[in-house]
């Protein structure tokens, strides 16, 4: 079976370009998230979704960040203005019935570096 | 709000050590409690979990014991290999207090040394 798709893996862009994540998630899985990794914060929740439907985006940095799910295989995570402190390895996971009974499956990321 | 504690790397073993990897929690529910494993430019996976106190997780030589008294859930392995070298997140979710959200601790890089 496949796991997490994500896709660029590797992504150099200037300042103020619009940036676009993506991930497919394991067939099945009703949850989905969206974390950031960084040295200086480690690993940070940014929005999950159930069932297509964003439950808790309270993670996400500022308005520039925006993440949807238009259906069951697909979500994407767009950064719009990207500046330089948005450079990160970006992971989507997902779950079955949420973390509580069950475990995160992650993609392998999305590094991005903002010049 | 909850938050996982771990103990700060990196930590360097030579090959066949003990090893323990620190961990404690604070939850004012009864979260559900994770290590994960994140090897070099890959995703993090699940090496174990324990859902309630006393619990033991274990997983290829690796075993963690949910202690609620001491608020812990340390990581132990009898014997290292230079294969499991890698980082090392604590983790919980708890539904009472946090809904879905898994909260990850920094870290513990570990290295092991042929």
């Amino acid at each position: 079976d496949a796991g997490v798709i994500q896709s660029p893996r590797h992504e150099v862009t200037e300042m103020g370009q619009e940036v676009t994540l993506r991930c497919k998630p394991i067939s099945g899985h009703d949850y989905l998230f969206w974390y950031r990794q960084t040295m200086m914060r480690g690993l940070e929740l940014l929005i999950y979704f159930n069932n297509n439907v964003p439950i808790d985006d309270s993670g996400m940095p500022e308005d520039r960040f925006s993440a949807k799910m238009p259906n069951a295989s697909f979500s994407t995570l767009k950064i719009q203005p990207s500046e330089p402190r948005d450079s990160a390895v970006y992971f989507c996971a997902s779950s079955l019935r949420g973390p509580n009974t069950g475990e995160l499956f992650f993609g392998e990321g999305s590094r991005l570096t903002v010049l | 709000g909850d938050s996982v504690t771990q103990m700060e790397g990196p930590v360097t073993l030579s090959e066949e050590a003990f090893l323990t990897i620190n961990c404690t929690y604070t939850a004012t529910g009864y979260p559900s409690l994770f290590w994960y494993v994140q090897y070099p430019g890959e995703g993090l996976q699940l090496l174990l979990k324990a859902t309630k106190a006393d619990d033991k997780g274990s997983n290829k030589g690796f075993e963690a014991t949910y202690r609620k008294e001491t608020t812990s859930f340390h990581l132990e392995k009898g014997s290292v290999q230079v294969s499991d070298s890698a980082v090392y997140f604590c983790a919980l979710s708890d539904l009472n207090t946090g809904g879905f959200k898994t909260i990850f601790g920094a870290g513990t890089r570990l290295f092991v040394k042929a």
